[in-house]
């Protein structure tokens, strides 16, 4: 893997049901992993900042674990909502703060 | 409450003209950033600045050019604006994780 990949690219999810995607990163000198939210004509919203293999993080029904080793991160949303409907962004990030992107999951719950 | 604010937030314009993305944040970030978004695809880095004075070309190349004049001001140029520049800009700070702007969504016709 030499680029953040995202998927699947898009998802429709029936309100209610659980789902998850997964984000893959080039896992040589691994730094961090962020997890954004990010929901039309708003601003991204950092979900979560991992670092540490097998770090498992939890907001909510959203949760996230991580493996450097291997070079991916899940995310994963327990009982979706409407309000759940969004864009999600991994990123790998760097000591020198910038950001790798990939091109996100976009996800729609269906009512 | 945004602490990271960008104007505008969506902008039409005409092919030479000259234009200034706006992004002004409250936190007291000494590092900001610009990314650009094209449809379907992900974000990317074309200017950064880790303080007053201080800015850097980022990991794709842009005709825009950008200042840090002030710690809270980071504005975004282009002095003539091709259909090529239509695009998303996103600005962001960051402290402890990063903060986004709402964006700007620029179309030249």
């Amino acid at each position: 893997i030499l680029n953040v990949e995202q998927s699947p690219q898009s998802l429709h999810v029936q309100e209610g049901d659980s789902t998850n995607f997964t984000c893959s990163f080039p896992s040589s000198n691994f730094y961090a992993l962020h997890w954004y939210r990010w929901e039309t004509a708003k601003s991204p919203e950092a979900l979560f900042v991992m670092t540490l293999n097998g770090d498992e993080k939890k907001k909510g029904r959203i949760s996230a674990t991580l493996n450097t080793k291997e070079g991916y991160s899940y995310l994963y949303i327990k009982g979706s909502q409407p309000e759940d409907s969004a864009t999600y962004l991994c990123a790998q990030g760097f000591g020198n703060e910038k950001l790798t992107f990939g091109t996100g999951t976009r996800l729609t719950i269906i009512p | 409450e945004a602490d990271i604010y960008q104007t505008p937030r969506y902008l039409v314009i005409g092919t030479g003209k000259k234009i200034t993305l706006e992004c002004s944040q409250t936190m007291g970030h000494d590092k900001m950033y610009w990314y650009q978004q094209d449809p379907g695809m992900e974000l990317h880095l074309i200017h950064y600045s880790y303080g007053v004075n201080s800015t850097e070309k980022g990991d794709l190349s842009s005709e825009s050019t950008v200042s840090r004049i002030r710690t809270e001001h980071f504005p975004l140029t282009l002095e003539s604006a091709r259909p090529s520049h239509t695009s998303q800009y996103l600005c962001a700070s960051s402290g402890y994780g990063y903060t986004f702007g709402s964006g700007t969504r620029l179309t030249v016709v």
